[in-house]
């Protein structure tokens, strides 16, 4: 089944610990996002990526990283630099720039110990 | 960086009635999306209406784009308890490369 896949599902980190989420897509898509959303509000941009070894930063990059070495995969990287990292995280993909629809991950709930 | 404004913040109907909610946003657009988000999942696209196009509709959603006054709204007829959820929108700029959405609107259909 083609579709969008994050994990893990849940995930605790310790104060000052880097984390990496996973995102992966086998729908082909060249654009691929991170959102990152907290109890009762929308999604903020963290980080999207148009094209292989390509990323921009979002509205709200700072603590955060992220990679685009396969079309596939689109890893978050959530640093010790983030001070409130406490979040329901979301992946999204999408087909050729603009006009399409994006589909969503499942999401990654980090919480910080 | 454009991102629409979700109105009302939040709404509450019977079964039955409909629930439409509004969209408004700041600059030229090439299309406008809406999603929807159960709670604790990721978002699910519901319908794209391009900026040539005035009114779309799909089963019980219906959306209207009026580019003069940047607007757009969702309306979903005989709403049931299913369609209990947190709708966004998504204006797109003519650059067409980021995707961002607004506060969305809670929808609570009380059955």
């Amino acid at each position: 089944d083609g579709g969008i896949t994050q994990s893990p599902k849940y995930l605790f980190r310790k104060e000052g610990q880097n984390v990496t989420l996973s995102c992966e897509q086998n729908l082909n898509h060249d654009a691929m996002y991170w959102y990152r959303q907290d109890p009762g509000q929308g999604l903020r941009l963290i980080y999207y990526s148009q094209i292989v070894n390509d990323f921009q930063k979002g509205d709200i990059a700072e603590g955060y990283s992220v990679s685009r070495e396969k079309k596939e995969s689109f890893p978050l990287t959530v640093t010790s630099a983030q001070k409130n990292p406490t979040a329901f995280y979301l992946c999204a993909s999408r087909g050729q720039f603009g006009s399409t629809e994006a589909f969503f991950g499942q999401g990654t709930r980090l919480t910080v110990v | 960086s454009q991102q629409g404004e979700e109105d009302p913040q939040a709404l509450s109907i019977q079964e039955g009635e409909n629930a439409t909610m509004n969209c408004s946003y700041k600059t030229s657009i090439n299309n406008l999306q809406w999603y929807r988000q159960n709670s604790g999942r990721g978002l699910v696209h519901l319908i794209l209406i391009r900026s040539n196009e005035r009114e779309k509709h799909s089963g019980r959603l219906r959306v209207t784009l009026d580019t003069s006054k940047k607007s757009s709204s969702l309306l979903i007829t005989a709403s049931r308890a299913a369609d209990t959820a947190s709708y966004f929108c998504a204006p797109e700029e003519t650059s067409g490369s980021r995707l961002t959405f607004g506060e969305g609107t809670q929808l609570t259909v009380n059955p």
